[in-house]
């Protein structure tokens, strides 16, 4: 079965700061992995992927993720969080069986403190 | 930027009440999902939808939920007796292709369902 762990439910950084947030994977075989972000009001916005190729992924604002296979991790790292990258980040797998659906995280909660 | 639009923002019900959530989809996509969020949990998918058919749903889709496509532009998930704990964020999602998985889902702002 697929599953996705955040074990932190809020992370704080003071702006200016690296930032990561952590996520680990489960699933039966290769996954497609996913960073999603929502902001106050908003959807959930695609920020990257992993599919296959280079461990190192860019996305969108800046937003990297590294995947790391023996680790079974996909964190999500920026080199300088901005003040405006506070909100709702969700890690989210879909595995390679055929199902279309994602398995999400339960996020995890980004304040960048000015 | 084309994005999925969901109507309504938030609505409140009485337990044992049909209600029906809206989504329109981005207009080029083919696959249609809805997802939920009890407060304080985790995102989980419901149901996909493809060429006019429910292509995967969970085990939360059960009978009191159904989805339809009315029209070329709508998408819409009916919770047909409400219960408190379908109290939730609920997302609808589309996306170009499902087969690949590797296509991203784009997701709507969500509709916050409220079971009084």
């Amino acid at each position: 079965a697929q599953s996705v762990a955040q074990p932190e439910d809020q992370v704080n950084v003071a702006e200016g700061n690296p930032l990561t947030v952590k996520c680990t994977y489960s699933v039966s075989g290769n996954p497609y992995l996913f960073w999603y972000v929502q902001y106050p009001n908003r959807g959930l916005q695609f920020l990257l992927k992993y599919i296959t190729g280079d461990n190192l992924v860019k996305g969108s604002y800046g937003f990297e993720a590294e995947f790391n296979k023996s680790q079974t991790s996909f964190h999500l790292k920026k080199p300088s969080a901005l003040v405006s990258d506070s909100a709702l980040y969700f890690c989210a797998v879909r595995d390679l069986t055929g199902a279309n659906n994602l398995f999400f995280g339960t996020g995890t909660r980004l304040t960048v403190i000015p | 930027e084309p994005e999925v639009t969901q109507t309504p923002s938030h609505q409140v019900t009485q337990m044992g009440q049909e209600v029906i959530l809206r989504c329109v989809p981005i207009s080029n996509h083919l696959y249609f999902y809805w997802y939920r969020q009890i407060l304080g949990q985790k995102v989980e998918f419901l149901v996909s939808f493809y060429n006019n058919e429910i292509s995967e749903k969970s085990e939360i889709f059960d009978d009191q939920f159904s989805v339809e496509r009315p029209d070329g532009s709508n998408f819409t998930l009916k919770i047909r007796s409400t219960k408190l704990e379908d109290s939730a964020m609920y997302f609808c999602a589309s996306s170009e292709s499902g087969a690949a998985g590797a296509i991203q889902a784009f997701f709507g702002q969500g509709t916050r369902l409220t079971v009084v």
